[in-house]
């Protein structure tokens, strides 16, 4: 079964520390995996795709196959990285993606 | 584009009584996908469509809910009878198989409360 898990429900660092929000699944195939961002007072959107091996907004997260891992990092936290941080899986074939159920991140000052 | 639109905003009403959420995905895109957002559960999918077709209704909760998308443009979430455990906060998605990326453009959510 396609499962998604992160363990921390509220990451709390402070400006400028690194943070890593770990991202585990489960999942038999070869899975694309997602991080998506909620920022206070708007929508849910795509952060970043591990297809794309890109880093957005000085994150980045690589995929783990042996620890079937996704952690999102970033080596200096900013005020505005504070928001809610889902990571997602899509399986192969079909369109459905299955969430986690979010890590919110609290960069302190 | 004005994205993913989803009415109504906030929805207040007593328990037994039938709430109907709205969805209009983006124009163009022909998957749709609604989820339910909760602090203990977090983001789960309860169902999605393909070309209006539902593919997966896996995640409905009991028969009491159900999800309707008569056409490309609009997509419907009714609960009937609602129950206060039915509060959340429901999501509107969409996206296009065209692509290749499978992105999901989330509309604002509606926020339900059940009393």
């Amino acid at each position: 079964a396609q499962r998604v898990t992160q363990p921390e429900k509220l990451l709390s660092v402070f400006k400028g520390a690194p943070v890593e929000l770990k991202c585990n699944y489960s999942y038999s195939g070869s899975p694309e995996l997602f991080w998506y961002v909620q920022y206070s007072r708007q929508r849910l959107q795509l952060l970043l795709r591990h297809i794309s091996r890109e880093s957005i907004k000085g994150f980045t997260a690589d995929l783990n196959k042996g620890e079937t891992s996704f952690h999102l990092k970033k080596p200096f936290a900013q005020e505005e990285d504070s928001a809610m941080y889902y990571c997602a899986l899509k399986g192969t074939g079909g369109f459905k993606t299955i969430f986690g159920a979010g890590t919110r991140l609290f960069v302190k000052a | 584009d004005a994205g993913v639109i989803q009415s109504p905003r906030h929805e207040v009403t007593e328990m037994g009584q039938e709430v109907t959420l709205r969805c209009k995905p983006i124009s163009g895109h022909n998957s749709l996908f609604w989820y339910r957002q909760t602090m203990m559960r977090g983001l789960e999918l309860l169902i999605y469509f393909n070309n209006n077709v539902p593919i997966d209704d896996s995640g409905m909760p009991e028969d009491r809910f159900s999800a309707k998308m008569p056409n490309a443009s609009f997509s419907t979430l009714k609960i009937q009878p609602s129950e206060p455990r039915d509060s959340a906060v429901y999501f509107c998605a969409s996206s296009s198989t065209s692509t290749g990326t499978y992105e999901q453009y989330f509309g604002p959510g509606t926020r339900l409360t059940v009393t």
